[in-house]
């Protein structure tokens, strides 16, 4: 089953622009991390960002924000002044229920920025 | 080098062959994990070890699958009788302990004929 919804296949944003993207998990852990990764076109995956689940406070990276609601398991991530160089996929992690040594991904949303 | 390695970065198998995926993680990682990846969609996870136990495989989508990380390093991912649908990209990734950001690599791109 999946654990991680990302209901947003799509997004475009124009640049300098702000745009947010949704994120919803399900895992039943107390403590725990949340990640959000980056995937250009033809190039590996790197880390924007991550959350820990017993800090009430907001990750912040620059840019980008996430805005963490642990009750409602949301993790949506927020892109300030967007460049084009941010065009890419994005994916939601979270560790499965049950589990906090593997992560599950979501099926990811394609951002394009466009000037 | 400074981050995860994967070789080869590209194969093409005939159905039937078996074929060998390596991955070197960052030196002094504990953790390593393999995903699947098709084409527009996540990845998906296939197994992971702490050192050179393998402690999750529940991903592995059948017995031709086999990963191993004899000395807590170097893992390979093995898939025997290679079959069209095994083709995609497959990720190695390695964490400095379990729960940990994962750090991947470039990735293998299979493709069964």
């Amino acid at each position: 089953a999946q654990t991680v919804t990302q209901s947003q296949p799509e997004m475009s944003v124009q640049e300098a622009e702000t745009v947010t993207l949704s994120c919803t998990y399900d895992t039943s852990e107390n403590n725990y991390y949340l990640f959000w990764y980056k995937q250009p076109p033809s190039r590996q995956m790197i880390l924007v960002i991550r959350q820990e689940a017993y800090k009430q406070q907001n990750a912040t990276e620059n840019r980008f924000s996430v805005n963490f609601q642990k009750a409602a398991k949301s993790f949506s991530l927020k892109i300030s002044d967007s460049q084009l160089g941010d065009t890419a996929m994005y994916f939601c992690a979270s560790p499965p229920p049950g589990n906090t040594d593997k992560l599950i991904f979501g099926t990811g949303t394609r951002l394009q920025v466009f000037p | 080098g400074a981050g995860v390695s994967q070789s080869p970065r590209y194969k093409v198998a005939k159905r039937g062959q078996d074929v060998a995926l390596r991955c070197d993680p960052i030196s002094g990682h504990v953790s390593l994990f393999w995903y699947q990846q098709a084409l527009g969609q996540g990845p998906e996870f296939l197994t992971y070890f702490q050192n050179e136990a393998q402690l999750d495989k529940s991903g592995l989508p059948s017995d031709r699958f086999f990963a191993e990380r004899p000395e807590g390093s170097v893992s390979t991912l093995k898939i025997q009788r290679t079959q069209q649908e095994d083709s995609a990209v497959y990720l190695c990734a390695s964490s400095r302990r379990i729960g940990n950001e994962q750090f991947f690599g470039p990735g293998t791109r299979l493709t069964v004929l």
